[in-house]
């Protein structure tokens, strides 16, 4: 079976400072990975997701995530953290169902 | 269009009741999954619905149950509510289903609280 493990439970930064989520996934086939955000009080974002072709993918809000095979991670990284970011972080394993990791804490401090 | 929708946004329940949770899925979506969020236990799958039968089912036990109409809106119902059973519930859906390369929407959830 899929799982996901996120290394980081809460990832404090200034703003303007690059980041990085980690995420590693565990699965013996091909899987899609996702990541989601989740604001104060609401349900989850999806930030972007990796099916196949071009390792780097890009989402919204600036956010990128590169799929690496040997691996197995999904890291989200974004050069330059606004206020607006302070959410909680999501990575996501799918094949027969969804799995979500534990989530990670983005602080955005000024 | 229309996100998806989560009816009520907030309840709260005493030990021993029953609940009911509703959820309209993005217009054209036919599958509608439901998830528990819990500080200590973060997002459990719960099951995934498509065309009105049950496809997919997580790891709780029986008091929780759900169903999907035809129109595609979808109730999760728990009985003999218990005070773990306080979390956020979140609906989501996808067009054709839950896993696999189709993106999930969430709902904004519906905040139980069991005392």
């Amino acid at each position: 079976a899929q799982s996901v493990t996120q290394l980081d439970s809460q990832v404090p930064v200034f703003e303007e400072a690059p980041v990085e989520l980690r995420c590693n996934y565990s699965s013996s086939v091909s899987v899609y990975l996702f990541w989601y955000v989740q604001y104060p009080n609401q349900g989850l974002q999806l930030l972007l997701k990796y099916l196949s072709g071009s390792t780097l993918v890009k989402g919204i809000n600036g956010f990128e995530a590169e799929f690496n095979k040997s691996q197995t991670s999904f890291h989200l990284r974004k050069p330059s953290v606004h206020i607006s970011d302070t959410a909680e972080y999501f990575c996501a394993v799918s094949l027969n169902d969804m799995r979500f990791g534990a989530g990670t804490r983005l602080t955005v401090k000024p | 269009k229309a996100g998806v929708t989560q009816t009520p946004r907030y309840l709260i329940k005493t030990r021993g009741q029953q609940v009911t949770l509703s959820c309209s899925p993005i217009s054209g979506h036919r599958s509608v999954s439901w998830y528990q969020q819990t500080p200590g236990q973060g997002l459990q799958f719960l099951f995934e619905y498509f065309s009105e039968t049950q496809r997919n089912k997580g790891n709780f036990p029986g008091r929780f149950s759900g169903r999907q109409f035809s129109n595609s809106r979808s109730e999760m119902n728990v009985s003999t509510l218990e005070l773990g059973d306080s979390a956020l519930y979140l609906c989501a859906s996808s067009l054709e289903q839950a896993a696999g390369a189709d993106e999930q929407f969430f709902g904004p959830g519906t905040r139980l609280t069991v005392l």
